[in-house]
């Protein structure tokens, strides 16, 4: 089985700032990794996703992943943060299949800081 | 870019009565749907994944009977919430995967979510 663990529920940076969140996977094959949005009462939005391409995976509004194997981590990163950017985090992992399904972890809060 | 969208966006029920939501992929056709609840807070919590025309399979722990899926077509899925309760309360997403081609990629989609608010 599959399963991402996102580190503290909470992130606060300044506007500016480099926000970096955090995501590490476990999984028994090669997986997909994805990074969601989700503003207040609304659905989840992709960010990007890795699937065994590139490893350093960009995506939309400037942000950007590096799958690391070694670390069996994928962590998101923005070199300069801005107000737009609050919004819930959650990291996702999912294994090649027509039954595979999507598991998200516990998701981060970024709050931005004017 | 695929569409999903969900209605109603928000609902507010009493409680003993029923509530239908419906998911529908506006512009491909989903091989597979999915039906999630997020608390407050919380992330998503997978409820049930469905294929058109069979019977949707649920993650243990959610009743069948009390949420009701009904895949009727490649771009349509409901859940209906039956005899709803104030712990019913939540937000509800669905989302829709397509596989492209003869590829093994899946692309998944969500919806912009339901609130229920039983009361």
């Amino acid at each position: 089985a599959q399963s991402v663990t996102q580190l503290g529920s909470h992130v606060s940076v300044s506007e500016g700032a480099l926000v970096l969140l955090r995501c590490n996977y476990s999984s028994s094959v090669p997986p997909y990794l994805f990074w969601y949005v989700q503003y207040p009462n609304q659905g989840l939005q992709l960010l990007l996703k890795y699937t065994s391409a590139a490893t350093l995976v960009k995506g939309i509004n400037g942000f950007e992943a590096e799958f690391k194997k070694s670390e069996t981590s994928f962590h998101l990163t923005k070199p300069s943060a801005h107000m737009s950017d609050a919004a819930e985090y959650f990291c996702a992992v999912r294994i090649t299949g027509a039954n595979s399904k999507l598991t998200f972890g516990k998701g981060i809060t970024l709050s931005v800081r004017p | 870019g695929a569409v999903v969208s969900q209605h109603p966006s928000w609902v507010i029920c009493k409680s003993g009565t029923s509530v239908k939501i419906e998911c529908r992929s506006l512009d491909f056709q989903a091989t597979t749907m999915f039906w999630y609840r997020q608390f407050p807070k919380q992330s998503l919590m997978l409820m049930a994944t469905s294929n058109e025309g069979s019977k949707a399979t649920y993650e243990q722990g959610v009743e069948k009977d009390k949420f009701l899926i009904n895949h009727a077509s490649l771009t349509l899925s409901t859940l209906t919430v039956t005899s709803a309760h104030p712990e019913d309360s939540s937000f509800y997403i669905c989302s829709a995967r397509v596989k492209f081609g003869r590829s093994l990629v899946y692309e998944q989609y969500f919806g912009p979510g339901t609130r229920l608010t039983v009361t």
